[in-house]
């Protein structure tokens, strides 16, 4: 079974700090890739940003990026000059190639301070 | 592209009542996952689909809860009878079977008093 955990409950950054989110996870699959989703209020899973296990360059969207540690089985969210619309739960997630199941982590509140 | 078209958004029920879900993936999706959200926490898949066929139900409670998709497109989710511990969001996603194109409807928040 894989396991996805986020030990940080909540966490706050002022507005335009960085703030980074941890996650770990666990698998035995060699075919996988790795997700930050967040979601606001309104309860939609907006995908924030995608990698892939096979991939050593760590991915990167505008203000987000992450660091893609392998063999420590970490991945990380780093968010860049934090605005007020980047307060959300953040969920990290894992999904394996062999039966196409996305398993969760438990999330991180973000609060962004004005 | 339309999104993943969930309803109701959301719905009160007392505990011993039936409530029903419904989801419409993406077209061409086929693939499609019901996940349940408590509150605080990750979502947990449920069941999956592969067109009209159950990939995975190991997570879903069989003697209260049950899901069909008809035709490989849309998707109904029930649950009869209600207890308070299902009070939770219920989301449906679909994909194209791969790590690409996973895509969330906004839920159907469940509150059962």
């Amino acid at each position: 079974a894989q396991t996805v955990t986020q030990s940080q409950p909540e966490m706050s950054v002022q507005e335009a700090e960085t703030v980074t989110l941890s996650c770990t996870y666990d698998t035995s699959e060699s075919d996988y890739y790795l997700f930050w989703y967040k979601q606001p209020p309104s309860r939609q899973m907006i995908l924030v940003i995608r990698q892939e296990a096979y991939k050593q360059q760590n991915a990167t969207e505008n203000r987000f990026s992450v660091n893609f540690q392998k063999a420590a089985k970490s991945f990380s969210l780093k968010i860049s000059d934090s605005q007020l619309g980047d307060a959300a739960m953040y969920f990290c997630a894992c999904w394996k190639g062999s039966n196409y199941k996305l398993t969760f982590g438990k999330g991180t509140l973000l609060t962004v301070n004005p | 592209e339309a999104g993943v078209a969930q309803s109701p958004r959301y719905k009160i029920i007392e505990k011993r009542q039936s409530v029903a879900f419904w989801c419409n993936p993406i077209s061409g999706h086929a693939t499609l996952y019901w996940y349940q959200q408590i509150l605080g926490q990750g979502p947990k898949l449920l069941i999956q689909f592969q067109n009209n066929g159950v990939v995975d139900d190991s997570q879903l409670p069989k003697d209260r809860f049950s899901a069909e998709r008809l035709k490989g497109v849309d998707s109904t989710l029930k649950i009869q009878p209600a207890k308070l511990e299902d009070s939770a969001v219920y989301l449906c996603a679909s994909s194209w079977g791969t790590a690409y194109g996973y895509t969330f409807g906004s839920g159907t928040r469940l509150t059962v008093v």
